[in-house]
């Protein structure tokens, strides 16, 4: 079965740290997300990579950067946390292989606090 | 920008009934629409998807329709039992951009015994 771990299941930073979540997944997906979940708001797509090196903007990047180095690790990164970065970090991936029906497979979650 | 509406937020219904959640999508180059539920405390979970070519999918208790000339997609989950109780999320795909996915902002659907 894949698996998609994330790091730290929960995280308490302070504002202006910078800080890392990481995310690793062990079924030789091409492709990988970096979600945020906030009650009433659903999940919103911050950055994806579709390939090592290679990395896109989803719709709410502001604040974050990302790094791909190995096909099977996508971190996110907050150069300078901020209390609105509060929130549940949900970490995705997907196939792309022919014939792949582009399930997303997710991480359990970083509940990540910024005080 | 692209955009997927979801209703109802919240839901509940006794155990038995049948629950319908839906969804419409702006992006006329959406062809692939999943639906994800998420327990509580838990990750999200794919439990039924449809693609453009098709206009309704089963598995089971739940089913999903889908309406390309209206942009909207449902789902339909009969004989309700407790352990259906979760958020649901639908979501839609971007454009021609594989896995890159637009999701709705939830329904959580309780089923009362």
């Amino acid at each position: 079965d894949v698996k998609v771990t994330q790091s730290s299941r929960y995280l308490v930073k302070r504002t202006g740290e910078k800080v890392f979540l990481e995310c690793v997944q062990d079924m030789d997906h091409e492709n990988m997300f970096w979600y945020r979940q906030d009650p009433g708001l659903g999940l919103r797509l911050i950055y994806f990579s579709y390939d090592v090196k290679m990395k896109e903007k989803g719709d709410i990047p502001e604040g974050y950067s990302v790094s791909r180095e190995k096909k099977e690790r996508f971190s996110l990164i907050l150069e300078s946390a901020s209390t609105n970065q509060t929130s549940m970090y949900l970490c995705a991936s997907s196939s792309r292989r022919p014939g792949a029906n582009e399930k997303l497979f997710f991480g359990s979650g970083t509940q990540l606090s910024v005080l | 920008g692209e955009n997927v509406e979801q209703h109802p937020s919240t839901l509940s219904v006794q155990e038995g009934d049948s629950a319908v959640i839906k969804c419409t999508y702006s992006d006329s180059a959406s062809n692939y629409f999943p639906w994800y539920k998420q327990e509580l405390g838990k990750r999200p979970q794919l439990i039924i998807d449809i693609r453009s070519n098709v206009g309704e999918k089963k598995d089971q208790r739940i089913a999903v329709t889908l309406n390309k000339t209206a942009k909207h997609f449902s789902l339909h989950i009969t004989e309700t039992q407790p352990e259906d109780s979760a958020v649901y999320f639908c979501a839609a795909s971007r454009g021609g951009s594989q896995g890159n996915l637009i999701f709705g902002k939830g329904t959580k659907l309780s089923v009362k015994p």
